[in-house]
C-alpha cells in the first residue's frame, strides 16, 4: 500500500517560515491536500491539488509537489498557527485515500 | 455552506455494533462520495472508507473489510457508517466528509466519540 510519511514535528519562531515535508514514491505524479487540526476540532483543509487554496485561507498557505516529496510551506507563523498537519493523497491504484503521518507544528 | 452534522456520541460493549450517522446541507448530497477518517486518543487520521451516495457503491480500507458498513438515505442527504464486532481499539472518534472532485476531503462533520468499554 502506499505510504506517506511526514517529520513528527517542526518548531518555528513566529514570523518565520515553516516548511512541512510529506515524502512519497512518486508522490510528484499525484494531487497533494493539506489539512490543519487543532486541538479538539476537526481537520480543515489549507490546501487542494497540491498548491490550491479554499477559499479563505491565508496566502500565507502554500504547497509544491515533484519527486518525491511534497511541501506544505507557512509563512509569516503566527501563534494560531500551532497545529497538526496531514497531507493525503487519493490512490487511484486502490482506490484509497491514504495520510500522512502528520506533523507537529510548535511555534516558539 | 456545506455543513456535515453527525451524530452524538456513543458508548459501547465490546462485540457490540455501533451505527453513526451524518447529515450533508448545502450542496447536492448525490454528487460527491461520502468518506469516514477515525481518530484515535493522540493518534493519527486513518481512513475507513468510501460511499458513492447516487449509487451506493463503496470501498473499504481493507482493516475494515467485513466489518464496516457505510449507507445512506438519500431522502434525507443523510450518509451512515456501521462498525461491528467492537473492541477497545475501536475507541475514537469518527469523521464524514465528502470527497472533492481531487480528491480533497473539503469539509468535514464535527466528529463523533465512540467509546468501547466493558
Amino acid at each position: 500500500s502506499y505510504v506517506l510519511t511526514q517529520p513528527p514535528s517542526v518548531s518555528v519562531a513566529p514570523g518565520q517560515t515553516a516548511r512541512i515535508t510529506c515524502g512519497g514514491n512518486n508522490i510528484g505524479s499525484k494531487s497533494v491536500h493539506w489539512y490543519q487540526q487543532k486541538p479538539g476540532q476537526a481537520p480543515v483543509l489549507v490546501v487542494y491539488d497540491d498548491s490550491d487554496r479554499p477559499s479563505g485561507i491565508p496566502e500565507r498557505f502554500s504547497g509544491s509537489n515533484s519527486g518525491n516529496t511534497a511541501t506544505l510551506t507557512i509563512s509569516r507563523v503566527e501563534a494560531g498557527d500551532e497545529a497538526d498537519y496531514y497531507c493525503q493523497v487519493w490512490d487511484s491504484s486502490s482506490d484509497h485515500q491514504v495520510f500522512g503521518t502528520g506533523t507537529k507544528v510548535t511555534v516558539l | 455552506q456545506v455543513q456535515l452534522v453527525q451524530s452524538g456520541a456513543e458508548v459501547k460493549k465490546p462485540g457490540a455494533s455501533v451505527k453513526v450517522s451524518c447529515k450533508a446541507s448545502g450542496y447536492t448530497f448525490t454528487s460527491y462520495d461520502i468518506n469516514w477518517v477515525r481518530q484515535a486518543t493522540g493518534q493519527g487520521l486513518e481512513w475507513m472508507g468510501w460511499m458513492n451516495p447516487n449509487s451506493g457503491n463503496t470501498g473499504y480500507a481493507q482493516k475494515f473489510q467485513g466489518r464496516v458498513t457505510m449507507t445512506r438515505n438519500t431522502s434525507i442527504s443523510t450518509a451512515y457508517m456501521e462498525l461491528s464486532s467492537l473492541r477497545s481499539e475501536d475507541t475514537a472518534v469518527y469523521y464524514c466528509a465528502p470527497r472533492g472532485r481531487f480528491g480533497d476531503l473539503t469539509s468535514w462533520g464535527q466528529g463523533t466519540l465512540v467509546t468501547v468499554s466493558s
